[in-house]
């Protein structure tokens, strides 16, 4: 039963514009959300979190969004750089155990 | 600061033989966990260790997987025998902790494929 979801497997943006990458929860228990970025042959690595009791965080070029009533959290990229292009995914927390979803695959063109 | 080291990097293994995972955490960190992530999924955790304790093994296959972590430091998962559906990167993650807010540091993963 997947409780995180990604819809959107890939996502292609121009270089400078602006990424926006969702993700959708359906166990209302969780309390802790984090973005992870993967480049290939290698493991994921933090992004950014947010905790459940704030609706936006922001670092630097990245900024999460957190709507608790639609289950739904997005991550902003500005402005998206070539370098961005990886595999994002999206968890959630209740407790320890991190709940990923299945990724969307970014692409940034120059 | 050294991340998470993982060995191999690939295997390829024939099914019903067995294999080895290795894994150094982050120093310092008490908690590691190990995750499958299979092609086109996201990584699940398969079991969870604060120092040398098992937290969680719940989605642990258990009568073909096992894991241990001697000495609350290096940690081994081993499949012994595999099946075809074990074909998978096994990531190994370490954090300081282990509560809500703590960061997990990734490994590179072992790459499996289970002919």
């Amino acid at each position: 039963d997947q409780q995180v979801k990604q819809n959107s497997p890939s996502l292609s943006v121009q270089e400078g514009r602006i990424s926006i990458l969702n993700c959708d929860y359906t166990n209302s228990m969780f309390d802790y959300f984090l973005w992870y970025k993967k480049y290939p042959a290698e493991g994921p690595t933090f992004l950014i979190s947010i905790s459940s009791i704030k609706d936006k965080n922001e670092d630097g070029r990245f900024t999460v969004f957190l709507n608790k009533s639609a289950k739904h959290l997005s991550l902003h990229i500005v402005p998206s750089q070539p370098g961005d292009s990886a595999v994002y995914f999206c968890a959630a927390k209740r407790g320890y155990a991190l709940n990923f979803g299945k990724g969307t695959s970014l692409l940034v063109t120059p | 600061e050294a991340g998470v080291a993982q060995s191999p990097r690939y295997k390829i293994i024939e099914k019903r033989q067995s294999v080895a995972f290795w894994c150094n955490p982050i120093s310092g960190h008490a908690t590691l966990y190990w995750y499958q992530q299979i092609l086109g999924q996201g990584p699940k955790l398969l079991i969870q260790f604060q120092n040398n304790g098992v937290v969680d093994d719940s989605q642990l296959p258990k009568d073909r997987f096992s894991a241990e972590r001697l000495k609350g430091v290096d940690s081994t998962l081993k499949i012994q025998p595999a099946k075809l559906e074990d074909s998978a990167v096994y990531l190994c993650a370490s954090s300081l902790w282990g509560d809500y807010t703590d960061t997990q540091y990734f490994g590179p993963g072992t790459r499996l494929t289970v002919l």
